[in-house]
């Protein structure tokens, strides 16, 4: 089956600092890439997202490009902010054995920005 | 446009005790879904479904009961309440059932059963 593989964290970095969120996935098909953040006591919410290779979704100063060659879909940011903490997830999406669309998420991985 | 709204926010139950979380949308989305979120263990799919009357069980639907009759609910059913079901749900949707669109959650209710 899909699967989806991201460390937990957390991972606490300066204000301003760089930021890299690795995710690898396994898929049958050809997936779409999501990344979903979500802030406390909030639901998730999409932040961008990629539909075929080489494809690059960016929002926000976030960045993540589709490699199918080494199946991942790292997010990254150049300098991240305090408002920037929240849960990031990584998740495919694919078709099940109906033709409906199926999701798989990763665990999560939870950012800290300390000033 | 309210989204995705999830009641209630909080709910404690005993072990035993049924309840219903109640999810409405209101953009005529096609696919709903419930899952649940557990800690190192990420979302995990209950149940979802692709019309009014149409359901289907997800990764993790022992427990629970669903049913859709309109497009704009979709209520997920806890008939006897265990410990094992202590965790945060959401309800998600996607406009199309069949296509790759992004999820729209709503913000969760958080269950602890005692």
């Amino acid at each position: 089956g899909n699967s989806v593989t991201q460390m937990e964290g957390p991972v606490t970095l300066s204000e301003e600092a760089f930021l890299t969120i690795n995710c690898t996935y396994t898929a049958t098909g050809y997936p779409s890439l999501f990344w979903y953040v979500q802030y406390p006591g909030e639901g998730l919410q999409l932040l961008l997202k990629a539909t075929k290779a080489d494809d690059k979704g960016s929002n926000k100063g976030f960045e993540a490009t589709y490699r199918k060659e080494t199946t991942s879909f790292h997010l990254e940011k150049g300098s991240v902010q305090v408002s920037d903490s929240a849960v990031y997830f990584c998740a495919l999406s694919d078709r099940n054995s109906g033709g409906y669309q199926k999701v798989t998420f990763g665990i999560g991985t939870k950012l800290q920005v300390i000033p | 446009n309210a989204g995705v709204t999830q009641t209630p926010k909080f709910q404690v139950l005993k072990t035993g005790q049924s309840m219903t979380l109640q999810c409405a949308q209101d953009m005529n989305h096609e696919y709903m879904s419930w899952y649940r979120q557990d800690p190192g263990m990420g979302l995990r799919l209950i149940h979802y479904s692709v019309g009014a009357g149409i359901t289907d069980q997800g990764e993790v639907p022992n427990g629970y009961n669903v049913s859709r009759s309109t497009t704009e609910d979709f209520p997920l059913r806890l008939l006897s309440a265990a410990p094992s079901q202590t965790s945060v749900y959401f309800c998600a949707t996607i406009q199309g059932a069949e296509d790759n669109s992004p999820l729209h959650f709503g913000n969760g209710t958080r269950l602890t059963v005692t």
